[in-house]
């Protein structure tokens, strides 16, 4: 059964500040996914990941895949107030189409 | 643009009570999914579809039922309500492994938000 585990499940952020999110999957994958949501919306694509050593960036985030370690990152550069939300990633099994989502982190940023 | 559609946005049912949650994409994707989420949690697979005809459970099908009868609509049919039915239902809609390199990100819809009473 593939499990998938982030952290930290909550983050505090000061504005201007550097921190990552770590998402570990239990079992080999070759599509890892991050997503946001907003409190009481959907989800919003941000991220695909398909290969070892995949790196994506989008504004202040960074995300970035090792397959042999299972870990995937989520970096956010100097974070600012829009930010805040709940980020999650979720992974398919190889040749699967089934997502399995972690449980997220709520990112709180701080004036 | 609309891209994945559900309704109602919104419900309150009684225990034993049955509905059925609509889910519609325009998108012409294959495949399509449910999910629930409760608070403060991520998203649980409850069925999904690759294909018209076609359905699989996921993780946590019990007290529910799909039917996949043309590529744009999945509904899904709750019977007999529970309270632990209570949750936000979301459907998603992905264009399908056409390939190894295929990405087959899921889009998302808005969500109907359940309460069994």
């Amino acid at each position: 059964e593939l499990k998938v585990e982030q952290n930290p499940l909550f983050l505090s952020m000061q504005e201007g500040k550097n921190y990552t999110i770590y998402c570990n999957y239990s079992t080999t994958s070759d599509r890892l996914y991050w997503y946001r949501q907003d409190p009481g919306k959907s989800l919003e694509s941000l991220f695909v990941l398909l290969s070892n050593g995949a790196v994506k960036q989008e504004g202040r985030l960074m995300a970035s895949l090792d397959t042999k370690a299972r870990l995937s990152t989520l970096h956010i550069t100097a974070a600012v107030h829009d930010l805040s939300a709940t980020y999650f990633c979720a992974v398919t099994e190889t040749s699967g189409s089934r997502l399995t989502f972690g449980e997220g982190t709520q990112l709180t940023v701080n004036p | 643009n609309a891209g994945v559609t559900q309704t109602p946005k919104f419900r309150i049912l009684k225990i034993g009570q049955s509905m059925t949650l609509q889910c519609a994409q325009d998108m012409n994707h294959n495949y399509m999914y449910w999910y629930r989420q409760d608070p403060g949690m991520g998203l649980k697979l409850i069925y999904y579809s690759v294909g018209a005809g076609i359905t699989d459970k996921g993780e946590v099908p019990n007290g529910y039922n799909v039917s996949r009868s043309t590529t744009e609509d999945f509904p899904l049919r709750l019977e007999l309500a529970a309270p632990s039915q209570t949750s936000v239902y979301f459907c998603a809609s992905s264009q399908g492994l056409a390939g190894r390199a295929a990405k087959n990100i899921q889009y998302f819809g808005a969500g109907t938000r359940l309460s069994v009473l």
